[in-house]
């Protein structure tokens, strides 16, 4: 079964500084889909960024980046220039096809003024 | 605006009562899928249809149900509630399969916070 690993809780950055938070998953599959959302306060979930397996350029979506290893099965995000906007909790997620999608536990990010 | 909605935004009730929470989902999207979240913990998978048939079960309980109706929207019963069952219940919806280009993305409604007291 396919299933999607975020190792850090919880973590802090200052503002205006580049985080980095990291998610790992296991699949047997070639093509598939993976996410990253994120659910600030509000609890609304709002997709950050997306990444199609088949494609080997890193997807970037203005101040967000991602570092996509399908050898090694990491997919790890990357904010630049943080801002206080960007303090909320963000999940990985997997997804085959029309399957359900399924999310890693989460990281909760705090923004530093 | 995701363009999923969901209804109600809150509800409060207490064990042993049964609660619907109705979702409509994105115009021409035919898949719904419902997931729940309990407080500071991730998303659950709990059922998926598909144009009105069910298509995957997660870890769904068995005093909880749901349907996809004709005109696409989608309900959740809740049953015999206990005190866990508190917790945020999301809709999503997916374009299916055959119906154009897939962006792979779910998009989600707003929640349904439910309360058993």
């Amino acid at each position: 079964a396919q299933t999607v690993t975020q190792s850090q809780p919880e973590m802090s950055v200052q503002e205006a500084e580049t985080v980095t938070l990291s998610c790992t998953y296991d699949t047997s599959e070639s093509d598939y889909y993976l996410f990253w959302y994120k659910q600030p306060p509000s609890r609304q979930m709002i997709l950050v960024i997306r990444q199609e397996a088949y494609k080997q350029q890193n997807a970037t979506e203005n101040r967000f980046s991602v570092n996509f290893q399908k050898a090694a099965k990491s997919f790890s995000l990357k904010i630049s220039d943080s801002q206080l906007g960007d303090a909320a909790m963000y999940f990985c997620a997997y997804r085959r096809g029309y399957d359900k999608i399924i999310f890693g536990k989460g990281t909760r990010l705090h923004i530093l003024p | 605006d995701s363009g999923v909605t969901q209804t109600p935004k809150h509800l409060i009730t207490a064990t042993g009562q049964r609660v619907t929470l109705r979702c409509s989902p994105r115009s021409g999207d035919l898949s719904v899928y419902w997931y729940q979240q309990s407080l500071d913990q991730g998303l659950q998978f709990l059922i998926q249809y598909y144009n009105g048939e069910e298509r995957a079960k997660g870890n769904i309980l068995e005093r909880f149900s749901a349907q996809q109706f004709p005109d696409l929207h989608s309900e959740l019963n809740l049953s015999s509630l206990e005190l866990g069952d508190s917790a945020l219940y999301f809709c999503a919806s997916s374009m299916g399969a055959g119906t154009g280009k897939q962006t792979g993305e779910l998009f989600f409604g707003e929640g349904s916070r439910l309360t058993v007291l």
